[in-house]
């Protein structure tokens, strides 16, 4: 039981580039979240799922998108990465009232 | 607007003190209030979660308190350790939705 796994764990890009970050979960948990967290600030939601096939804008989706094609993934998406997106991105998924899983994070800084 | 609230900013206290941090909320409808942990560089660590009906939930040596009536929530730290610095981050869940409404945490530092 691997938990929550994040990939990958460091990033650097140029702006403009695009990249992908997998999450993946191996608890059969319904709810699958994306955050953000900026330097001494609290967690912000970029994008959420209810379930496989669905997905819904959380409080600042602006320049991601994200798929849920699979259960046990949650996929981010950058399509033209801008300075303003580095930041440490967590993963989240549960199920029910349970407690959130959160992964270890991947870092990513745009130059 | 719901929010969530969390005091002090920050707080150091010396190994083996006891503390207490506070959070207030204005989410509604409420479902249930969370309890984090988190290290630096790492993913929050889930300590407690509390619905309606419970007023108090303990995890060793981290005691949380609900008052769903003035919707604030306290987390008591007893007999601090040097490994309880970290940021201590309220969330509270709103029952209309699936979303999670986070504050923006407690940063504690246990100086030995």
């Amino acid at each position: 039981n691997a938990g929550v796994t994040q990939t990958p764990k460091f990033r650097v890009l140029k702006t403009g580039q695009s990249m992908t970050l997998l999450c993946a979960q191996d608890m059969n948990h319904e709810y699958m979240y994306w955050y953000r967290q900026d330097p001494g600030m609290g967690l912000r939601l970029i994008h959420y799922s209810v379930g496989e096939g669905t997905t819904a804008k959380g409080e600042v989706p602006d320049g991601y998108n994200v798929s849920r094609l699979k259960k046990q993934n949650f996929l981010l998406g950058l399509e033209s990465a801008a300075p303003s997106q580095t930041s440490v991105y967590f993963c989240a998924s549960r199920r029910g009232l349970t407690g959130v899983v959160f992964g270890p994070g991947t870092r990513l800084t745009v130059l | 607007k719901n929010q969530v609230e969390q005091s002090p900013q920050s707080l150091i206290i010396l190994e083996g003190k006891n503390c207490t941090l506070q959070c207030n909320y204005t989410v509604s409808p409420f479902s249930n209030l969370r309890w984090y942990k988190q290290d630096t560089g790492r993913g929050p660590v889930s300590l407690t979660i509390m619905t309606f009906s419970e007023n108090t939930k303990s995890n060793g040596r981290y005691t949380a308190t609900l008052d769903a009536d003035t919707k604030q929530s306290s987390l008591h730290i007893t007999a601090s350790q040097l490994s309880d610095s970290a940021s201590y981050i309220c969330v509270v869940s709103e029952a209309s939705n699936y979303q999670l409404i986070w504050g923006a945490g407690t940063k504690l530092i246990i100086k030995p």
